[in-house]
């Protein structure tokens, strides 16, 4: 069973710019979910995702976008690109079901320079 | 606010030996809590799930157990192997919303 992919690896930008960061999830997964691991800061919620619809949002500016597309995949946007939004940034995907585990891929290191 | 504690020094045990973890948390009431193992430039990976009303669950050589009254959680790896070293995250769920709240997680080191 394939795990949750994400592209691009590694993206580097500058500041004022624009990312898009993608995800696709564990096949049957419906949510996903998006956190950010800055360095020293460890790994905050970002944005959870459900059936197409946001679910919930982590303490974030709304230059953090996303959505959710039919097939479950899912897609980050981050405007206005800022020195402190280099992170890994990590997608996570779990079954609909109440309870179940959040698995993660590995991640797309954003760079911003 | 909420906050969740491991320890942040990095652990060091010998080979053979089981490795304790700590995760303590105040101002939660999570309805379950999760152990991942994170290497140098991956993602987490997913070990164990233990729900609030469970006391203790395992996995192969990993143990873990919950105790809401202490709000606490210890994570066990016996029979510790250099395979094991890696830096291992709790995160908590409350029952509402589906958000993982991490900690800092602590770094294991594990020597022949």
């Amino acid at each position: 069973e394939a795990g949750v992919t994400q592209s691009p690896t590694h993206l580097i930008k500058t500041r004022g710019q624009q990312a898009t960061l993608r995800c696709s999830p564990i096949s049957g997964h419906t949510s996903v979910y998006w956190y950010q691991q800055a360095l020293g800061l460890g790994l905050q919620f970002l944005l959870w995702y459900d059936e197409g619809e946001e679910r919930n949002r982590g303490n974030f500016p709304p230059r953090f976008s996303g959505r959710q597309f039919p097939n479950y995949s899912s897609e980050l946007n981050v405007n206005a690109l800022e020195l402190e939004d280099s992170a890994l940034y990590l997608c996570a995907s779990s079954g609909g079901t109440v309870g179940q585990p959040q698995h993660f891929g590995d991640g797309t290191r954003l760079s911003i320079l | 606010s909420q906050k969740i504690e491991q320890n942040s020094e990095a652990l060091n045990i010998q080979e053979g030996k089981t490795a304790t973890l700590t995760c303590n948390y105040t101002n939660y009431s999570p309805a379950y809590l999760q152990w991942y193992r994170q290497d140098p430039g991956r993602g987490p990976v997913f070990l164990l799930l233990i729900r609030e009303n469970e006391k203790e669950k395992r996995k192969e050589r990993l143990k873990v157990t919950f105790d809401t009254t202490l709000k606490q959680s210890l994570f066990h790896i016996t029979a510790s192997q250099p395979a094991d070293s890696a830096t291992y995250l709790c995160a908590l769920r409350g029952a509402a919303g589906n958000k993982l709240t991490f900690g800092g997680g602590t770094r294991v080191l594990v020597k022949p």
